[in-house]
């Protein structure tokens, strides 16, 4: 089956470390995307790739970094410098930019700072 | 710009009673507009998507939107809730500088036996 895969589902951290979140998808898609999501405040846009080896800051890109070096995957590292990054992580896929196309998710990853 | 608002953060329905979940937009062009699910610990699922073809939009488990210019708006209905409804819904439109797809905030439903 096509789809978007995020691993680990939950992950813990300790204060000052950097963490990796991994993204898969076998759906062909050119763009690919990482959103934050906390209560209430909906979904919040951290990077996003069109092609392999480019990617544009979101709204929210302070404290993290990304890399696109294949078009299957788009790994999301959370670094120290992240003041609050206990949230749940969105990765998502497009077939292209176009607004009128919409986007395939993942399950998610729940990231909790101990 | 282009702007999603979603009216309550909370719903909460009786079993079988109408579903009715609000959503007005902003937009200086024709909106491309989505309704989303989103069941807890999960991922979002795309529920229906207006793309100017039809004002009335059938998406998935039984839910419609429909779209009114005049009015801004694309509320997501239900004619009668299930137990399974219950989730949290998220109203977007397309961005017209592409790849940047905006949210609103999103309205939980509940749904009560």
């Amino acid at each position: 089956d096509g789809g978007i895969t995020q691993s680990p589902k939950y992950l813990f951290r300790k204060e000052g470390q950097n963490v990796t979140l991994s993204c898969e998808q076998n759906l062909n898609h050119d763009a690919m995307y990482w959103y934050r999501q906390d209560p209430g405040q909906g979904l919040r846009l951290i990077y996003y790739s069109q092609i392999v080896n480019d990617f544009q800051k979101g709204d929210i890109a302070e404290g993290y970094s990304v890399s696109r070096e294949k078009k299957e995957s788009f790994p999301l590292t959370v670094t120290s410098a992240q003041k609050n990054p206990t949230a749940f992580y969105l990765c998502a896929s497009s077939i292209g930019g176009q607004r009128n196309t919409e986007a395939f998710f993942g399950q998610g990853t729940r990231l909790t700072v101990v | 710009a282009q702007s999603v608002t979603q009216l309550g953060s909370h719903v909460s329905v009786s079993e079988g009673a109408l579903v009715l979940l609000r959503c007005n937009y902003s937009s200086s062009v024709p909106p491309y507009l989505f309704w989303y699910v989103q069941y807890p610990n999960q991922g979002l699922q795309l529920l229906l998507k207006y793309t100017s073809a039809a004002t009335l939009v059938k998406g998935i488990n039984g839910f419609e939107a429909e779209f009114k210019k005049s009015e801004t708006s694309f509320h997501l209905t239900k004619p009668s809730a299930h137990m399974s409804d219950a989730a949290e819904y998220f109203c977007a439109v397309g961005n017209t500088g592409g790849f940047k797809t905006i949210f609103g905030a999103g309205t939980r439903l509940f749904v009560k036996a």
